[in-house]
């Protein structure tokens, strides 16, 4: 496996329906990170892991949103009672740490989810 | 906190010709500016990046310039050809002990290249 792996590739849910999404990262990166991307912007930060530490939130990351990384591997993003803004293409990214730089940043292929 | 502008938001040439985007950032600790090209429903992929440590960089067709001092920077891409057709975002980042880690993208540059 050479690139960040996502799924599902696609979720359709009615609102206030709960969904998971998985993304395995590159097998040697230690940071992982996921984004969130509407329609005709650039992605944009939710948060970010350094091997099984969560260590940075952005305020788009409400209560409803969770995420973890229970081994320093793969990573979960829950949504909790969905809502039709939550409707959007979520990104995993992960890179690898040298000298306190990031290397490598590589997206996956993203989960587009629809909120009906 | 950062902020970056991308500019232009579509750009249409012709196959063969030369393609510039330009990009500015506001926060001058940024010093790690990645390129990303974004086919549709696709993530988006790395295609080159610079650190502020450097003033250019290459790689075949496509080169990255940056000016630390005006606070931005370009990609080119010379030689275009149709597969270069997407969606081409800048980002920025502050990438160093302690940093959070996280991109800041512009709002993306859609470029066609006809035959």
């Amino acid at each position: 496996d050479t690139g960040v792996s996502q799924n599902p590739r696609h979720k359709i849910t009615k609102r206030g329906q709960n969904v998971t999404f998985r993304c395995d990262p590159i097998s040697e990166h230690n940071r992982l990170y996921w984004y969130r991307q509407t329609l005709g912007q650039g992605p944009e930060f939710l948060t970010y892991f350094q091997n099984e530490a969560q260590l940075e939130k952005s305020r788009l990351l409400s209560d409803r949103f969770s995420a973890e990384r229970p081994k320093g591997s793969f990573s979960t993003l829950e949504i909790q009672r969905t809502e039709q803004g939550d409707s959007a293409m979520y990104l995993c990214a992960s890179s690898s740490q040298r000298s306190h730089s990031s290397y490598g940043y590589t997206f996956g292929s993203g989960t587009r989810l629809t909120v009906v | 906190g950062e902020n970056v502008e991308q500019h232009p938001s579509t750009l249409s040439v012709q196959e063969g010709d030369s393609a510039v985007i330009k990009c500015t950032y506001s926060d001058s600790a940024s010093n790690y500016f990645p390129w990303y090209k974004q086919e549709l429903g696709k993530g988006p992929q790395l295609i080159i990046d610079i650190r502020s440590n450097v003033g250019e960089k290459k790689d075949q067709r496509i080169a990255v310039t940056l000016n630390k001092t005006a606070k931005h920077f370009s990609l080119h891409i010379t030689e275009t050809q149709p597969e270069d057709s997407a969606v081409y975002f800048c980002a920025a980042m502050r990438d160093y002990g302690g940093s959070q880690g996280n991109l800041i993208f512009g709002k993306g540059t859609k470029l066609s290249v006809k035959p």
